[in-house]
């Protein structure tokens, strides 16, 4: 089946540091990808859409600035948190779908975990 | 996307069926039942998904109220690796746009060995 991989899967680091999260899709090619943030004990949160070859799409609130996305390629998608502080900590997920279309699954990553000191 | 409602946690003894219920009361025409679990520290993953019908996989089943009102997951028999949240989300099916998904509060599934 379609697998999706992310690198690493976790991240401590100091405050102010910033960190690059990479999302592969390893067996087909996603012309979109999405990031996803989940703080403890809650649900994902969709922050952005990210799309190959263009600017991605940020979810209100969220900080295109603090929040870099790049999809550079049909196979990957990495997402930067500038300037890292505590409150961004977080388990940060990402997806695609092998095809397009609503009824697709999505293939998730297994996720980042990012700790800010 | 229409809102679903789901129970905040579960519990099932290993090796026996589960149900897990999922009410999406203002469910429109088009919108397909997807459900995703996700187990400890790990990212989402597809479990099942239909549109009227009760569709079976090597997974689960889905079986959807005749109204499409409410739908139900069934684990035939529990194991513990089936210990996870599980989330039923709604999803239109000719929305145009990307395909992603929101996720709501879910199910926490506990495995009783």
């Amino acid at each position: 089946g379609a697998v999706v991989s992310q690198h690493p899967s976790r991240v401590i680091c100091k405050s102010g540091t910033s960190v690059k999260i990479e999302c592969r899709s390893l067996d087909f090619q996603a012309t979109t990808m999405f990031w996803y943030r989940q703080f403890p004990k809650q649900s994902l949160m969709l922050m952005a859409t990210s799309n190959e070859g263009s600017k991605a799409t940020y979810e209100q609130g969220v900080e295109k600035d603090k929040f870099l996305i790049n999809h550079a390629s049909l196979t990957l998608s990495t997402l930067t948190v500038t300037s890292a502080h505590p409150e961004d900590s977080s388990f940060y997920i990402c997806s695609a779908s092998l095809l397009q279309g609503y009824n697709q699954p999505q293939h998730f990553g297994d996720g980042t975990r990012l700790s800010i000191l | 996307d229409a809102k679903t409602t789901q129970p905040n946690s579960m519990e099932s003894n290993e090796e026996e069926p589960v149900h897990l219920p999922c009410n999406h009361s203002t469910i429109s025409g088009t919108d397909y039942i997807h459900w995703y679990r996700q187990l400890p520290s790990q990212g989402p993953e597809y479990v099942i998904h239909g549109l009227t019908s009760n569709v079976n996989n090597r997974m689960a089943s889905l079986a959807i109220a005749e109204d499409r009102k409410s739908s139900t997951l069934i684990l035939h028999r529990a194991t513990l690796r089936d210990a996870a949240v599980y989330y039923c989300i709604l999803r239109d099916g000719y929305k145009n746009g990307a395909n992603n998904l929101f996720f709501g509060t879910g199910t926490r599934l506990t495995v009783i060995p």
